[in-house]
């Protein structure tokens, strides 16, 4: 069954460097998403794309963040200047029809 | 954000009994309700889906039921097997803007 796949698993990293995440979403899916689940708080939600462009974005998805379909399989999230508080579990997800959102194993990101 | 709540953090049933989970909605741009299961470090698995214009959604063990009126809908699982035991994430998509947001989870533990 297609998966949702995402590298690194694990990233650690100092405060104030930049970090590139990147997920494969499923082959035919058209809407990209990235959540993140700080230790202890909710799943939310960061940044959704479709059709090679953002479609909306959290007041958490600031200047420092952005996202890219580079080619036609990765999906990437850059956090350019990474904070204390960035440190975080995230999660790309992909849908087909934009309802159920399909979500990839995460990227544990500790920002020291 | 306080859109979806689930106010009960955990749940313990007895193998081959019925788990019910609820949640809790304030939301009326809400369109469609998910549930989510999740493993310790793994991203959340779709489960099931319910469109607000629908009242029950069945999907083998997983029945999902919707009540809008009292903006809430629970989640029933029939039989409790071990391989249930997670924690489980309902859901809510805006109908404007795609994205998810999530309550608090429920976890699961059942019992042999």
């Amino acid at each position: 069954e297609p998966e949702v796949t995402q590298t690194p698993s694990h990233q650690v990293t100092q405060m104030g460097q930049e970090v590139i995440l990147r997920c494969v979403p499923i082959s035919n899916h058209l809407y990209f998403y990235w959540y993140r689940q700080i230790l202890g708080q909710k799943v939310e939600f960061l940044v959704s794309f479709y059709n090679n462009e953002i479609s909306e974005k959290s007041e958490i998805f600031d200047d420092q963040f952005s996202v890219e379909r580079p080619d036609g399989s990765n999906f990437t999230l850059k956090i350019r200047s990474t904070k204390l508080e960035d440190s975080a579990m995230y999660f790309c997800a992909s849908s087909k029809t934009g309802v159920e959102q399909f979500f990839g194993p995460g990227t544990r990101l500790t920002v020291l | 954000d306080q859109q979806v709540k689930q106010n009960s953090p955990s749940l313990s049933v007895q193998e081959g009994r019925i788990s019910i989970l609820n949640c809790d909605y304030t939301n009326s741009m809400f369109d469609y309700f998910l549930w989510y299961k999740k493993y310790p470090a793994e991203g959340p698995t779709f489960l099931i889906s319910i469109s607000s214009i629908k009242d029950k959604n069945e999907d083998g063990r997983f029945t999902v039921f919707l009540n809008k009126s009292a903006k809430h809908l629970s989640l029933h699982i029939v039989p409790s097997q071990p391989g249930d035991s997670a924690v489980y994430f309902c859901a809510a998509r805006g109908a404007l803007d795609y994205k998810l947001s999530f309550g608090a989870g429920t976890t699961v533990t059942v019992r042999a």
